[in-house]
């Protein structure tokens, strides 16, 4: 079954930084493109970042290009998210999100989020 | 690309035939997939590539359409099937990728 733990999330000052991590499980991880979704309070779904399986191409959100970078480790089974000058706009739910294959298309697994909440 | 869903909410009853149109602000080819999402839960993925039905979806559910207009059909609809649709276009795997805003199925 497949497994996806996020952590890292937490109340944050504008302009801070913080870095989420997801703990993958239950599947070959380093077969698939991994992604951040993010649902903002009443809001719907908005797509943050994703990255290939081997790291050759990563994507980025125009709303956050140039303060978020997406990384993984296959080695541990392990994607992240670094995020810098936080905005309150960047307050949301978090989801790690498994794609349906190996680059950046569909999706068919979710995390459960961690909040996120960038407030002074 | 930005992508835009009609109607934003929908009231329908049980045995209904649904229709959801999505629309894209560019052609997209047929990189475009639908999700099924109720409350509490991760959204579902019900179509990939235009029209190609995810393994274990009711065959109710299907999707048509290229370029920059799309549709999701629920050809009876079921109980179960009251909930928010989203699309999402990956034009030709490359980011970055976006979400509708959503359609929500309701009970008339």
């Amino acid at each position: 079954e497949v497994q996806l733990v996020e952590s890292g999330g937490g109340l944050v000052q504008p302009g801070r930084s913080l870095r989420l991590s997801c703990a993958a499980s239950g599947f070959s991880f380093d077969d698939y493109g991994m992604h951040w979704v993010r649902q903002l309070p009443g809001k719907g779904l908005e797509w943050v970042s994703g990255i290939t399986w081997n790291s050759d191409r990563m994507g980025y959100a125009d709303s956050v290009k140039g303060r978020f970078t997406i990384s993984r480790d296959n080695a541990k089974n392990s994607l992240y998210l670094q995020m810098d000058s936080l905005r309150p706009e960047d307050t949301a739910l978090y989801y790690c999100v498994k794609d349906r294959g190996s680059v950046l298309g569909v999706v068919t697994s979710w995390g459960q989020g961690t909040l996120v909440t960038v407030s002074s | 690309i930005q992508l835009t869903q009609s109607p934003s909410t929908l009231s329908a009853s049980i045995g209904d035939r649904v229709t959801i149109t999505c629309r894209a602000s560019q052609s997209i080819s047929k990189w475009l997939g639908w999700y099924q999402r109720k409350p509490g839960q991760a959204p579902k993925l019900l179509i990939y590539d235009a029209s190609i039905l995810e393994n274990g979806v009711p065959s109710r559910f299907s999707g048509s359409g290229s370029g920059t207009e799309f549709t999701l059909t629920i050809s009876s609809l079921q109980p179960d099937d009251f909930a928010s649709y989203y699309c999402q276009q990956y034009n030709d795997y490359v980011p970055p990728l976006t979400f509708g805003p959503g359609t929500k199925v309701e009970i008339k």
